[in-house]
Order: structure tokens, then C-alpha cells, then sequence
């Protein structure tokens, strides 16, 4: 069950930074926020996930505002083959529904050339 | 790492007919799932092995899924009889527990159709 908000469709320029947002306005204190991407014809690909600091990894940072209750994925220089449906995800990082991932529609980012 | 292997990678079928999809996950990965992507939604959860054990499976179809893991390791998930609805991507993912917190790794999926 999808508790995540994202914009159906985004476009960046290639080179530029893509920031994508999400809202979870009802996230919990044990609940991680994590990024997939999907490409077409692919299965989703993790990127990123954080609690409450940000993040950063050679793909992408991760922005959690104080209250948890959005975040941004930034990916700071964006080329074409970024272009996918990106997935925001709140998850239970701990007991037994460790490692289940509830997917929305996500957004679709477009980098043009 | 090999990834996590399906196939067939592409199948059509007559409704009401069976069909079955085989998921090889990563090596050492105990805990592996089928998801179902329809085309234009997100992947929905279908089933969770915990080695050969089912942890959840609250959202198979009973009546016309079927899924097993013999011996912990492949997994094959069944739909007999097919339904047109039943269209969609098949991907399965498998993670290690010590990863999960990392979120887990999907295979390419394969796409069903039925006509």
C-alpha cells in the first residue's frame, strides 16, 4: 500500500540536476525512505534509502526534511540514460515485514538531449 | 554477482490456459518475491519466500496462482487457468538478510500476455 506522493512526469535537461520529489506526510519513526528506478523493459534498481539524514551515494543524494515528511532524489548531472520511472518507498526497516516494497505509480523523468 | 535469472523472458497464451514462470535468484539469497507490474501501475507484491517457507502471501490470487521454492533456492510461480487480466510483467527479486536493509535485487521479469 502506496503511502507516497510523486508528480506522474518530470523533465530535465541532460547535464542539468533532476530533482524528483516525494511526499509522506504519514511516514513513521521506524519507516526508511527509499528510491528505485525502473527502465524500460528492466526490473526496478535500487538507488538510495535513508531514515532521517541525507544521503549520498555515487548515484544519487537522497534530501529528507527535518520532519520526514518529504524528500528529494537528486541526481546531480543527468544524461539520458537516467531517463526511467523513479519510485518513492516508504519500508518498515525492521520485523517481519522486513523487505517488503509497496510501489506507486512513481514519476517519469525524461532527460532530453 | 550473476543477477537474478527468469524466464521464459516473453510468453503469450490463450485464456484459460496454464503457465509457468522460473526465478533463479542470487546465490546465498534467502528471501526471495514475485511481484506483478501491469503495464502503466508500479510492481504489486505477490508473494515472499523466506528460504522454502512462505512469509506472505496475503495478495496471491489463491484460486488461480500457485507459487513454490522447493529447497530454498529457484522458485516457479503458476497461473492455471489464465485470465485476460492476468497480462502484466512477472519480476521476481531476492535479497540476503543481511542486505535487506538495502533493498534487494529484481530480475529482468517476464511478459505475459493473454489473448
Amino acid at each position: 500500500d502506496a503511502k507516497t506522493t510523486q508528480p506522474t512526469s518530470m523533465d530535465c535537461a541532460e547535464g542539468r540536476a533532476a530533482n524528483l520529489p516525494c511526499n509522506h506526510s504519514t511516514i513513521s519513526g521506524n519507516e526508511y525512505v527509499y528510491w528505485y528506478r525502473q527502465i524500460h523493459s528492466q526490473g526496478p534498481q535500487y538507488i538510495i534509502h535513508g531514515l532521517k539524514n541525507n544521503e549520498t551515494n555515487e548515484m544519487a543524494s537522497l534530501i529528507i526534511t527535518e520532519d520526514r515528511k518529504s524528500s528529494t532524489l537528486i541526481l546531480p548531472h543527468a544524461t539520458l540514460r537516467d531517463t526511467a520511472v523513479y519510485y518513492c518507498i516508504v519500508r518498515v526497516g525492521r520485523g517481519s515485514t522486513l523487505g517488503r516494497l509497496y510501489f506507486g505509480r512513481g514519476t517519469q523523468l525524461t532527460v532530453w538531449p | 554477482e550473476a543477477g537474478v535469472a527468469q524466464s521464459p523472458r516473453y510468453k503469450i497464451i490463450e485464456k484459460r490456459q496454464s503457465v509457468a514462470f522460473w526465478c533463479n535468484p542470487i546465490s546465498g539469497h534467502a528471501t526471495l518475491y514475485w511481484y506483478q507490474q501491469i503495464l502503466g501501475q508500479g510492481p504489486k507484491l505477490l508473494i515472499q519466500f523466506q528460504n522454502n517457507g512462505v512469509v506472505d502471501d496475503s495478495q496471491l490470487p489463491k484460486d488461480r496462482f500457485s507459487a513454490e521454492r522447493l529447497k530454498g533456492v529457484d522458485s516457479t510461480l503458476k497461473i492455471q487457468p489464465a485470465k485476460l487480466e492476468d497480462s502484466a510483467v512477472y519480476l521476481c527479486a531476492s535479497s540476503s538478510i543481511r542486505a535487506t536493509l538495502y533493498g534487494y535485487t529484481f530480475g529482468s521479469g517476464t511478459r505475459l500476455t493473454v489473448v
